[in-house]
């Protein structure tokens, strides 16, 4: 069965530093999403993304995020400079169309660790 | 605005027994409802999930899920819960006008032999 990877597992970084977390969705899925959740809290959208544009963003989604399809199996989401907060496991996930009846299939998630 | 709760952090039962975990949701019209699981290392997968029609709904692995309009409820249920069931489990809502799932805090589940 088709599934979404997410890589790496688990990152590291220093404060201040740019990440790069990476997504391969399912193969014939047109929308794609980046949600997180910091330890003890709820899972939180952060975007959804189709043909090569945003379509809804959060709050939470400042300047310092941004997201690329940089090929066709890619989705990626770039953290330009990490603060403390960054902290938080982050899902992508994927749908072959949107709409609230569409399952959105989740990858197993990246640990993201700022000090 | 749309919200979920799910009153229960952590359930623990045994092996065989029957599972309720409850969900209560805030939405001004028909919501579109959705079960996770999150077994460890794993990512979140779907149970079932409502839109309208039957309000009793079948899912993977032996669950069920009802919704109630008059409690604002969509409980998650399993006659006979199996150690493999161990995990944490989001009751998630949709709405139609946009993309983003909102979930519920999650309620992890412990299954003793």
């Amino acid at each position: 069965e088709p599934e979404v990877t997410q890589t790496p597992s688990h990152q590291v970084t220093q404060m201040g530093q740019e990440v790069i977390l990476r997504c391969v969705p399912i193969s014939n899925h047109l929308y794609f999403y980046w949600y997180r959740q910091i330890l003890g809290q709820k899972v939180e959208f952060l975007v959804s993304f189709y043909n090569n544009e945003i379509s809804e963003k959060s709050e939470i989604f400042d300047d310092q995020f941004s997201v690329e399809r940089p090929d066709g199996s890619n989705f990626t989401l770039k953290i330009r400079s990490t603060k403390l907060e960054d902290s938080a496991m982050y899902f992508c996930a994927s749908s072959p169309s949107t709409g609230p009846q569409e399952t959105q299939y989740f990858g197993p998630g990246t640990r993201l660790l700022v000090l | 605005a749309q919200s979920v709760t799910q009153p229960d952090i952590h359930i623990t039962v045994s092996e065989g027994a029957s599972l309720e975990l409850r969900c209560n949701y805030s939405y001004g019209a028909t919501p579109y409802l959705f079960w996770y699981v999150q077994s460890p290392g794993q990512g979140l997968q779907l149970l079932l999930k409502y839109f309208s029609g039957d309000t009793l709904v079948q899912g993977i692995k032996g669950f069920e899920a009802e919704f109630k309009r008059s409690q604002s409820s969509f409980n998650l249920r399993k006659p006979s819960v199996h150690w493999s069931d161990a995990a944490e489990y989001f009751c998630v809502v949709g709405a139609y006008n946009t993309d983003k799932l909102i979930f519920g805090t999650g309620t992890r589940l412990q299954v003793f032999p």
